[in-house]
């Protein structure tokens, strides 16, 4: 059975302090891994796909990057606006009608 | 992307009646995806709805709790049938404009409490 595990469950980060979030998984087959963030409220807001070990991604402050057993979301000098909760998911190859597999998030805090 | 909205927005109701939720989106896609996401947890699928053809439920989601019609390419429903306070939750259409790439996208959820 696919498992998106994702590290760690909260984090607090001061203003212009860059880290890591981490999503691992194990999946027969990866078709597709997506980074999502969630603000209290809203529905998740699509962020990353990434594809292939080695692809990388960036948007303005985040960097997505790609490994065989795990992704990590890279947030650099991040501000007050940055947080929110942030969701990984993965696609199987092996199932057809796109069904995601979610993480449990990670939820970021950063003062200012 | 597409935009995707959600009717009602949120709503308290009584245990034992039932809630019809209306997923509206601004394009024709093939795929929609009803997910629960209960306080403090993860997003769950409930079923997937494609035009057409009979509604598809995850383990734990039956049809006579979880009713779906998914009646053209740009609209769907989702009822919550004799409520209880364990649905409680916030419940989320998706859509996937294209297939080979499984990205989804999110309405702004609608939030059920049963008292």
């Amino acid at each position: 059975e696919d498992q998106v595990t994702q590290s760690p469950e909260a984090l607090r980060l001061q203003e212009g302090e860059s880290s890591s979030l981490n999503c691992s998984y194990t999946v027969s087959g990866l078709r597709g891994l997506f980074w999502y963030r969630q603000d209290p409220g809203k529905g998740p807001e699509f962020l990353f796909t990434l594809y292939s070990a080695g692809e990388e991604k960036e948007k303005e402050r985040l960097k997505a990057t790609l490994t065989k057993k795990e992704s990590f979301l890279h947030i650099t000098a991040p501000k007050p606006e940055d947080s929110a909760t942030y969701l990984c998911a993965v696609l199987n190859d092996m199932e057809y009608g796109n069904k995601l597999v979610f993480g449990a998030g990670t939820i970021l805090r950063v003062k200012s | 992307s597409a935009v995707i909205s959600q009717k009602p927005s949120r709503d308290i109701c009584q245990r034992g009646t039932s809630l019809t939720i209306q997923c509206q989106v601004d394009s024709q896609v093939t795929m929609m995806f009803w997910y629960r996401q209960q306080p403090g947890q993860s997003l769950t699928l409930i079923a997937t709805a494609n035009q057409g053809s009979e509604a598809t439920y995850e383990s734990g989601f039956v049809i006579d709790k979880f009713p779906i019609s998914r009646p053209n390419l740009t609209f769907s429903t989702l009822t919550v049938s004799n409520m209880s306070p364990e649905d409680s939750s916030i419940y989320l259409c998706s859509v996937t404009p294209g297939h080979a790439s499984g990205e989804q996208y999110f309405g702004p959820g609608t939030r059920l409490t049963v008292t």
